[in-house]
């Protein structure tokens, strides 16, 4: 069965570093996102990727956050400078063309922890 | 926008026995209703949705049921079993993103 794939597992990175999230969506996918779940909490809407654009965000998504397709396969979430409050688990999910914000399936997370 | 509530946050029950678990949303401009199933350290696995034009959905031992005017919609798990024993969540969306409510522990006690 398809699925969503995410690298890596587990992410450790020192406060105002970079890190890159990797995601693979499902092949015949076309719209992308990215959740964040602080831990205890809640799944929160990042942001939606489209026709290699963003088609929404949230107000979490500010300018130290991207989103990437750099090839066929992949969607990254970059976070430029990372604070500790950006430690949490980050979802990436994948959903065919007609039903855009429906049906979405997740990938298994990367847990950021930032020091 | 939309705010959606979840209740109970933790439900024990024994293996066997029936399990229900609660949402209201507050946009009655939503139209799509789906609930997730999260395992320790896994990502949220879609386990049964519903739309607005239907009022219940049955797949197996699981049910999601609609009210649309009283905006409600309930997970009902019958027979329960020790592996059904995860975080659930229900959430809601009406083209736009996906709004979640805040889980709830289902502990199945064999």
């Amino acid at each position: 069965e398809p699925e969503v794939t995410q690298t890596p597992s587990h992410q450790v990175t020192q406060m105002g570093q970079e890190v890159i999230l990797r995601c693979v969506p499902i092949s015949n996918h076309l719209y992308f996102y990215w959740y964040r779940q602080i831990l205890g909490q809640k799944v929160e809407f990042l942001v939606s990727f489209y026709n290699n654009e963003i088609s929404e965000k949230s107000e979490i998504f500010d300018d130290q956050f991207s989103v990437e397709r750099p090839d066929g396969s992949n969607f990254t979430l970059k976070i430029r400078s990372t604070k500790l409050e950006d430690s949490a688990m980050y979802f990436c999910a994948s959903s065919e063309l007609d039903t855009s914000y429906n049906e979405q399936f997740f990938g298994p997370g990367t847990r950021l922890t930032v020091l | 926008g939309e705010n959606v509530e979840q209740h109970p946050s933790t439900l024990s029950v024994q293996e066997g026995d029936s399990a229900v678990i609660k949402c209201t949303y507050s946009d009655s401009a939503s139209n799509y209703f789906p609930w997730y199933k999260q395992e320790l350290g896994k990502g949220p696995q879609l386990i049964i949705d519903i739309r607005s034009n239907v009022g219940e959905k049955k797949d197996q031992r699981i049910a999601v049921t609609l009210n649309k005017t009283a905006k409600h919609f309930s997970l009902h798990i019958t027979e329960t079993q020790p592996e059904d024993s995860a975080v659930y969540f229900c959430a809601a969306s009406g083209n736009t993103p996906l709004v979640f409510g805040k889980g709830t522990r289902l502990s199945v006690i064999a």
